[in-house]
């Protein structure tokens, strides 16, 4: 079955750059989206076609696809960015989604 | 300005179906390329994919589930109803409707979210 692998957790300081990968067989022919989901809140999608960001989402996250892998940068990280995050792509059918990364910013 | 609310039982048996509504607002659901859906969360896991359905019927099923969804859609009641039958306790999860724009694979509002427990 397709799988979208993440890594469990990233961690940056304040300021600094994150960059959270998503990688799958096949990713370079699909557009990966992106979601921040923050304790006890619904997802919010924070990247679509790979590079797009939705009305409202600060400029500081930006997104890439490089191969067969998709790579969320969130410039400048702040306290309000400590959230996960989930990419998202089709697969035949069928969406999928990556298992998830532990942002942490301190 | 878009909205999505699910509706539904907060507790099952096992064995039972779950039948949960996402009642919409500020869209309609015959638009050309429009898609709505359901997505699921386990405490502390990652989302899941279930099911969408188009402005023309098509649906699309998570292949792992496909034999016990049912997805449809009254866009005349502005809403959408997943059914899953057979739940069993690992179908506890926090159960999301989301709207998918015209011709997009993302998607960009979502539901508040119920939490639905399978419990003996």
């Amino acid at each position: 079955s397709y799988e979208l692998i993440q890594p469990p957790s990233v961690s940056v300081s304040p300021g600094q750059t994150a960059s959270i990968t998503c990688s799958g067989n096949k990713l370079r022919d699909k557009d990966a989206s992106w979601y921040q989901q923050k304790p006890g809140q619904s997802p919010v999608l924070v990247m679509y076609q790979d590079d797009k960001r939705p009305s409202g989402i600060p400029e500081r996250f930006s997104g890439a696809h490089s191969g067969n892998t998709a790579i969320l940068t969130i410039s400048g990280a702040q306290a309000m960015d400590d959230a996960d995050y989930y990419c998202q792509a089709w697969d035949s059918n069928s969406e999928m989604f990556g298992g998830g990364t532990k942002l942490t910013v301190l | 300005q878009i909205t999505l609310k699910e509706s539904g039982p907060k507790e099952l048996k096992p064995t039972q179906t779950l039948t949960l509504t996402c009642t919409f607002s500020g869209f309609s659901l015959s638009t050309s390329g429009v898609g709505m859906g359901w997505i699921r969360q386990p405490p502390g896991k990652a989302l899941e994919y279930l099911a969408l359905i188009y402005w023309d019927d098509d649906k699309r099923y998570s292949p792992a589930l496909k034999s016990r969804l049912t997805i449809t859609k009254d866009p005349s009641k502005n809403q959408v109803v997943l059914a899953m039958t057979n739940m069993d306790p690992v179908d506890t999860a926090t159960y999301y409707c989301v709207h998918s724009g015209p011709y997009s694979s993302s998607f960009e509002y979502w539901g508040q979210g119920t939490l639905v427990t399978v419990s003996s």
